[in-house]
C-alpha cells in the first residue's frame, strides 16, 4: 500500500521569504502522480501543483515549485516570496495511474504553514 | 461555471441517528469522491463513484454508503452514527477517472458533529 509521509505538522515563514515543505512517499508503483493541495480556514482544498512521476523535470506554477526526487520518494514544495495569503494547512498526496484508472488521493497528514508579516 | 456544491454546509447529529449528505459536481463532471478528515485520522478516503457505479472504496465499516444518480449527484448515507464519525466530509469531482491526469475539484464540505 501506498503511504505519504509529512514530517514538518507546523511551519513558519517571514512574509516574502522562501519556505520548503517536506514530503516523502513510498510506493512500489513506478507511474503515479503526485500533488501539493492547499487547505485555507475556509477549508475549501485547492490544488498548489502536480508533478507526473514519468517527469523529470520539477513542476513551477509562478511562485510555487516542486523538488521531486523519484529515487528518493521525496517531494517537497518551495513558496517563493511567501505571502500572507500562502497560510494554510498543506497536504501533499498520491494518485496511481494504474489499477483501473481512479482518482483516489492518499494523503500527508498536512503541514500548517503560517506567515509572519 | 458553478463548482462542487455540498448540501448541507453544517449538520449535528446524536449518537444512533443517521445522516445523509449530498455532493453536486461541477456541470460534466461525472466522476465524485468522498473525503473523511478528522484531526486524529487526518484526510481519508470513503469512496469513488462514476457513471452510478461504485469504483474504489476505503476501508470503512458498512455503515458508510453511497450512491450516484444519473445527473452524476451523489449521496453519502451514515447509518447509526458514533462519537467518532465527526468529521469533514469533503467531495471531490472530476470529469473521468482514468489513467491520465484529470485535475479534481473539491467541494466546501460537510462538517458533521454526532452528540
Amino acid at each position: 500500500a501506498q503511504t505519504v509521509t509529512q514530517s514538518q505538522p507546523e511551519m513558519s515563514v517571514q512574509e516574502a521569504e522562501t519556505v520548503t515543505l517536506s514530503c516523502t512517499y513510498d510506493t512500489s508503483e513506478s507511474d503515479y502522480y503526485l500533488f501539493w493541495y492547499k487547505q485555507p480556514p475556509s477549508r475549501q482544498m485547492i490544488l498548489v501543483i502536480r508533478q507526473e512521476a514519468y517527469k523529470q523535470q520539477n513542476a513551477t506554477e509562478n511562485r510555487f515549485s516542486v523538488n521531486f526526487q523519484k529515487a528518493a520518494k521525496s517531494f517537497s514544495l518551495k513558496i517563493s516570496d511567501s505571502q500572507l495569503g500562502d497560510a494554510a494547512m498543506y497536504f501533499c498526496a498520491y494518485r496511481s495511474a494504474f489499477g483501473g484508472a481512479t482518482n483516489k488521493l492518499i494523503f500527508g497528514t498536512g503541514t500548517l504553514l503560517a506567515v509572519q508579516p | 461555471k458553478a463548482g462542487v456544491t455540498q448540501t448541507p454546509r453544517y449538520l449535528i447529529k446524536t449518537r444512533g441517528q443517521q445522516v445523509t449528505l449530498s455532493c453536486s459536481p461541477i456541470s460534466g463532471h461525472r466522476s465524485v469522491s468522498w473525503y473523511q478528515q478528522t484531526p486524529g485520522q487526518g484526510l481519508q478516503f470513503l469512496f469513488e463513484y462514476f457513471s452510478e457505479t461504485q469504483r474504489n472504496k476505503g476501508n470503512f465499516p458498512g455503515r458508510f454508503s453511497g450512491r450516484q444518480f444519473s445527473n452524476s449527484r451523489s449521496e453519502m448515507n451514515v447509518s447509526t452514527l458514533e462519537l467518532g464519525d465527526s468529521a469533514l466530509y469533503l467531495c471531490a469531482s472530476s470529469l473521468v477517472p482514468r489513467s491520465s491526469y484529470n485535475e479534481q475539484f473539491f467541494g466546501p464540505g460537510t462538517r458533521l458533529t454526532v452528540l
